[in-house]
């Protein structure tokens, strides 16, 4: 079955560290990977996504993420965490095809601490 | 630039009740699908639709009907309210290509009681 799986429900930095994000996806065939930040109270926000064209991706924010097909991974990070990026955060991917659903993980919870 | 339109944005049901929420989206968008969100599950495909006139299940389709009359409009009807169905919902809005983004709405904060 297609599946994303975000490792850490809440994860917690202290203000200036680095961040780092889990995603892993379970396919055979590359897929899209895309990162979503949800604030409090608000909709979802695109962060950055893959399409293949380049293995390291760089987002919005400072954030970036890498693709890494030999360990189906698509890890979030960002070298030094702010206050403002406290938020939670989801890996979503799209196996192409005619439906074209979009399929999410179960998010992280990211704090950050001053 | 509107974007994704939802409407409410709260609302409160009784068990039994039924009602429809509203998405719209001016970006001509093919694709736009439902989501629910509940706390440590993510986000949850209820259904959609890849274009005027078709609509498909998602994940989570039980309790809930769509149609797609429209490329604008892509309502979300709740048949008959349950106390199971309190989540945050959330339309979203995808071009066609496979490597564009989904938009989404502010979404509409729904409790049965």
């Amino acid at each position: 079955a297609q599946s994303v799986t975000q490792l850490g429900s809440h994860v917690s930095v202290s203000e200036g560290a680095l961040v780092l994000l889990r995603c892993n996806y379970s396919s055979s065939v590359p897929p899209y990977l895309f990162w979503y930040v949800q604030y409090p109270n608000q909709g979802l926000q695109l962060l950055l996504k893959y399409t293949s064209a380049a293995t390291l991706v760089k987002g919005i924010n400072g954030f970036e993420a890498e693709f890494k097909k030999s360990e189906t991974s698509f890890h979030l990070t960002k070298p030094s965490a702010h206050m403002s990026d406290a938020a939670e955060y989801f890996c979503a991917v799209r196996y192409g095809g005619a439906t074209n659903k979009l399929i999410f993980g179960t998010g992280t919870l990211l704090a950050v601490q001053p | 630039n509107a974007g994704v339109t939802q409407t409410p944005k709260f609302q409160v049901l009784k068990t039994g009740q039924s009602m429809t929420l509203q998405c719209a989206q001016d970006m001509n968008h093919e694709y736009m699908s439902w989501y629910r969100q509940d706390p440590g599950m993510g986000l949850r495909l209820i259904h959609y639709s890849v274009g005027a006139g078709i609509t498909d299940q998602g994940e989570v389709p039980n309790g809930y009907n769509v149609s797609r009359s429209t490329t604008e409009d892509f309502p979300l009807r709740l048949l008959s309210a349950a106390p199971s169905q309190t989540s945050v919902y959330f339309c979203a809005s995808t071009p066609s290509q496979e490597t564009g983004s989904a938009f989404f709405g502010q979404g509409t904060r729904l409790t049965v009681v």
